[in-house]
C-alpha cells in the first residue's frame, strides 16, 4: 500500500450538487496532485498543491477547486456537478524536490445522476 | 493532437509471448518518462522509469528515443499476472504534473 488514503471510496450525487473529496498524503510527502480518470481513459491532471498553494492546474473549469492543509492533506471540491463529472478521482502525493514516482490513493469513484 | 498517444488495445497474447507497447509524446521539453501499470478498478502504480540509455527490470525493458519523441515497453515471457492496463506517462516541463496516455490493455491467456 502507498500510504495515500482517500475518502469516500464511492459516492452518488445528482446534477447541480456539490461534492468534497478528501486525501491524506503519504508521510514525508509535501505535494498533492489530483487527477480525474473517466472510464477507459488515462488519468487527467486537475491541479497540484504544494505548501498549501496551487502549483499548476490542468484544463478544468473553476468549479473544480482545492485546498491543502498544513499537514499536507488535501480536499477537492466540485460545484454544480455535471453528468460528465462521473469518474474516478485519484489523489497522488510525492516529495516535490524529487522528480519521479507519484504515489496514488485508491481513488474516489463519483457517479453523477 | 493528444500530448501522449499509445497503441490502441487490447493486446491478447498467450502466456510466454513477448509483447511490445509503443507511445509518442508531443512536448519536446518533457524531462521524465515512465510506465505505470493499472489493474482493473485499482490505482496506477509505477512500473518503471524510462531513461535515454534504455533500462531493464527483469522481463521488462523500456526504451526512450528523444529525437523521435517515442517510448516503448517490451515484456518478455508474459505471465497471467501481467494482465493489466499499461499507461505511458510523461512529466510536463514544470513540476511533477504527469501527463498520462489513455493506456493499453494487455490480456495474457493460458
Amino acid at each position: 500500500e502507498t500510504g495515500v488514503t482517500q475518502s469516500p471510496t464511492h459516492l452518488i450525487k445528482t446534477r447541480g450538487q456539490q461534492v468534497t473529496l478528501r486525501c491524506s498524503s503519504q508521510s514525508g510527502h509535501n505535494t498533492v496532485s489530483w487527477y480525474q480518470q473517466a472510464l477507459g481513459q488515462g488519468p487527467q491532471f486537475i491541479f497540484q498543491y504544494y505548501r498549501e498553494e496551487e502549483n499548476g492546474r490542468g484544463n478544468f473549469p473553476p468549479r473544480f477547486s482545492g485546498l491543502q492543509f498544513p499537514n499536507y492533506s488535501s480536499e477537492l471540491n466540485v460545484n454544480a456537478l455535471e453528468l460528465d463529472d462521473s469518474a474516478l478521482y485519484l489523489c497522488a502525493s510525492n516529495q516535490r524536490e524529487l522528480t519521479g514516482e507519484l504515489f496514488f490513493g485508491e481513488g474516489s469513484r463519483l457517479t453523477v445522476l | 493532437r493528444k500530448e501522449v498517444e499509445q497503441d490502441p488495445g487490447p493486446f491478447n497474447v498467450p502466456e510466454g509471448a513477448t509483447v511490445a507497447f509503443n507511445c509518442t509524446y508531443s512536448n519536446s521539453a518533457s524531462q521524465s518518462f515512465f510506465w505505470y501499470r493499472q489493474d482493473c478498478r485499482k490505482e496506477p502504480k509505477l512500473l518503471m522509469s524510462v531513461y535515454s540509455s534504455g533500462n531493464e527490470d527483469g522481463r521488462f525493458t523500456a526504451q526512450l528515443n528523444r529525437a523521435s519523441q517515442y517510448i516503448s515497453l517490451l515484456i518478455r515471457d508474459s505471465k497471467l499476472s501481467d494482465s493489466a492496463t499499461y499507461l505511458c506517462v510523461v512529466n510536463a516541463e514544470y513540476g511533477n504534473k504527469l501527463v498520462f496516455g489513455a493506456g493499453t490493455i494487455l490480456r495474457v491467456k493460458s
